[in-house]
């Protein structure tokens, strides 16, 4: 099957302490995107990559990092420096440049990410 | 500044029931607007796309609309059903100050039907 995937769906870490966030392609897409959804919230970017081994930082890069060394993958680390890491972090990805929204973004189920 | 503002927050209606969710924008320039469908605990799902020069586009039960007069999409549910249960968002392509491409995401409205 065709499609985008992130793991684990929960993940619960103790303050202060690095987490990365899976994601995973198998539908070709040359771009990827990392999105921050919190209640009350819309969607709110955080990195993006057009293509491997480049990306650029969205409106809430800060206590981020991410890494496109394969096209089909594009880990985030959420890390000590973000002040209010527990969300809900989707991935998606596209066919082209999905930041112009003729370009469907295809989204993954989501981690729900928990900083006890 | 680019907003996207959506109504109503949320909606209770019974099954078999039709409905129809707002989505007013200040985006500009216009490029397109999208409908997603977002279940508790998933990632969206695209319904349909609206182009400047469309007015209206249909995706089974469900009919998007736009007048990009008065800057306004609208979506409406034709009979629906308990699947029908989710949250809505409305997104606009917009350009940003440093003429970069952005999506602006709405809140959603969060439909519940219940039998």
């Amino acid at each position: 099957d065709g499609g985008i995937t992130q793991s684990p769906k929960y993940l619960f870490r103790k303050e202060g302490q690095n987490v990365t966030l899976s994601c995973e392609q198998n539908l070709n897409h040359d771009a990827m995107y990392w999105y921050r959804q919190d209640p009350g919230q819309g969607l709110r970017l955080i990195y993006y990559s057009q293509i491997v081994n480049d990306f650029q930082k969205g409106d809430i890069a800060e206590g981020y990092s991410v890494s496109r060394e394969k096209k089909e993958s594009f880990p985030l680390t959420v890390t000590s420096a973000q002040k209010n890491p527990t969300a809900f972090y989707l991935c998606a990805s596209s066919i082209g440049q999905g930041l112009h929204s003729y370009n469907e973004q295809f989204f993954g189920p989501g981690t729900r990410l928990t900083v006890l | 500044k680019n907003q996207v503002e959506q109504s109503p927050q949320s909606l209770i209606i019974l099954e078999g029931k039709n409905c129809t969710l707002q989505c007013n924008y200040t985006v500009s320039p216009f490029s397109n607007l999208r409908w997603y469908k977002q279940d508790t605990g998933r990632g969206p799902v695209s319904l349909t796309i609206m182009t400047f020069s469309e007015n209206t586009k249909s995706n089974g039960r469900y009919t998007a609309t736009l007048d990009a007069d008065t800057k306004q999409s609208s979506l409406h549910i034709t009979a629906s059903q308990l699947s029908d249960s989710a949250s809505y968002i409305c997104v606009v392509s917009a350009i940003d100050a440093g003429n970069n491409r952005k999506l602006i995401w709405g809140l959603g409205t969060s439909l519940a039907v219940n039998p």
